[in-house]
């Protein structure tokens, strides 16, 4: 099965910041068929990036995705209060779908 | 609105069994994939099985594969996961997921908020 790695584990930053959160799997994912979800303690992940780099209905557009074949990066442009969470991407190219273990943003 | 809800969730002993159930609402149930994904702290996210729209495809992961089965019922707009001969290592919150459109199997855009399953002596 493909492993997904998302570096770094944890990151300390600010609002107003912009950060660039990394994904690389261990085999190319096929058709860049790669999702991006955050999620905050007590909730179900919410989808935000699918296909590397098209946002989810109703996500702002301070995320963005993109890569191809094993890497690939979240971006968030200017960090507001609400996205201090953890991020997690997910493969869905290839049987059996698997996810990484995400990375945590701190204030 | 689109809704999922998970129940079924318990502590049960090793080796025993379990039926989860996740009721939808808000959209036409036989046209979405329907999948069941766990969650353990500290270990992330794993799928554990899918189901098609008319039932009649299903995806197991290797991990559960002979001992989970999934099912729907189109009357209840529910789908059903049946867990048996539990281990240790099935523990964790069990989510439902469904993908964003009809032409899809992944990824998951709408969830449920969960059940959790403990498995312990």
């Amino acid at each position: 099965e493909i492993v997904l790695t998302q570096s770094p584990g944890t990151l300390s930053l600010s609002p107003g910041e912009r950060v660039t959160l990394s994904c690389r799997a261990s085999q190319s994912v096929d058709n860049n068929y790669l999702a991006w979800y955050q999620q905050k303690p007590g909730q179900a992940p919410r989808l935000l990036i699918f296909g590397a780099s098209y946002r989810a209905s109703g996500i702002p557009d301070r995320f963005s995705g993109s890569g191809s074949g094993t890497d690939f990066t979240l971006t968030i442009t200017t960090l507001e209060p609400e996205d201090f969470a953890t991020y997690l991407c997910q493969q869905y190219g290839r049987a059996p779908q698997t996810f990484g273990q995400g990375t945590k943003l701190e204030i | 609105e689109v809704q999922l809800v998970e129940s079924g969730g318990a502590l049960i002993q090793p080796g025993g069994s379990l039926r989860l159930s996740c009721a939808t609402s808000g959209f036409t149930f036989s046209d979405y994939w329907i999948h069941w994904v766990r969650q353990v702290p500290g270990k992330g996210l794993l799928w554990v099985a899918q189901i098609n729209g008319g039932a009649w495809t299903t995806y197991y992961a290797d991990s559960v594969k002979g001992r989970f089965t999934i099912s729907r019922d189109s009357a209840k707009n529910t789908v059903y996961l049946h867990m048996g001969s539990l281990r240790v290592e099935d523990t964790g919150l069990y989510y439902c997921a469904r993908p964003p459109n009809t032409a899809v199997a992944d990824p998951f855009e709408h969830w449920g908020r969960g059940t959790l399953v403990t498995v312990s002596s």
